[in-house]
């Protein structure tokens, strides 16, 4: 069965410096991955999806992910964090066939220090 | 204009109690969906709808009741309400792209 992993439960940077959060996916053939962010009180907001073609992906808020086969990873990046992304960080992946099912990690807490 | 609302945005109730939450997405979306977020923030699906076709029913207890009137509306229905219940359910509409649209869920408490 398909299943995620974000190994970091929380992630604190400074406002203005980079960032790389982590997921690591399981599934035999190519995955549609996604990133997910979830602030305080509030639902899902989709950032950024692969489903195939260039492996770096570009999404809103100035995000970005690179899908690697290699390595089983779709991390998120973004090159100059804002005090505003303090936020819960979420990885999925759609299961099998279909893009009904999508299977998530467990969330990253990113905390910006001012 | 909300794109998916969910109500009660909160609702606080007690063991052996029966209570609903509704959804409704007017983003003309053929797929909803129930998650279930638990005290550590880990989702998890419970129900997919796909045109008012029950399409993933993930070994949730029968006293969760799914109905979908129409494709715009589903609606959770819990029965008997437990402990472990408690939990923030959020709604979710897709065009079956894994792309969801989610609602800012619904708080439920049991005492």
């Amino acid at each position: 069965a398909q299943s995620v992993t974000q190994p970091d439960i929380h992630i604190t940077v400074s406002e203005g410096a980079s960032l790389e959060l982590r997921c690591n996916y399981s599934y035999g053939a190519t995955p549609y991955l996604f990133w997910y962010v979830q602030s305080p009180g509030q639902g899902l907001q989709l950032l950024l999806k692969y489903f195939s073609g260039d492996t770096l992906v570009q999404g809103i808020k100035g995000f970005e992910a690179e899908f690697k086969r290699s390595q089983s990873s779709f991390n998120l990046r973004k090159p100059s964090v804002h005090w505003s992304d303090a936020a819960e960080y979420f990885c999925a992946v759609a299961e099998g066939d279909s893009s009904y099912k999508l299977i998530f990690g467990s969330g990253t807490r990113l905390l910006v220090r001012p | 204009d909300t794109a998916v609302s969910q109500t009660p945005k909160y609702l606080v109730t007690q063991m052996g109690n029966d209570k609903s939450i509704k959804c409704e997405q007017n983003l003309g979306h053929d797929t909803m969906y129930w998650y279930k977020q638990d005290s550590k923030k880990f989702l998890k699906i419970m129900f997919s709808y796909n045109n008012k076709e029950l399409i993933i029913n993930e070994t949730v207890p029968n006293r969760f009741s799914p109905k979908s009137p129409d494709k715009a509306h589903l609606n959770l229905h819990i029965n008997s309400l437990e402990l472990g219940d408690s939990a923030v359910y959020f709604c979710a509409s897709s065009y079956n792209t894994g792309e969801l649209f989610f609602g800012e869920g619904s708080r439920l408490t049991v005492l």
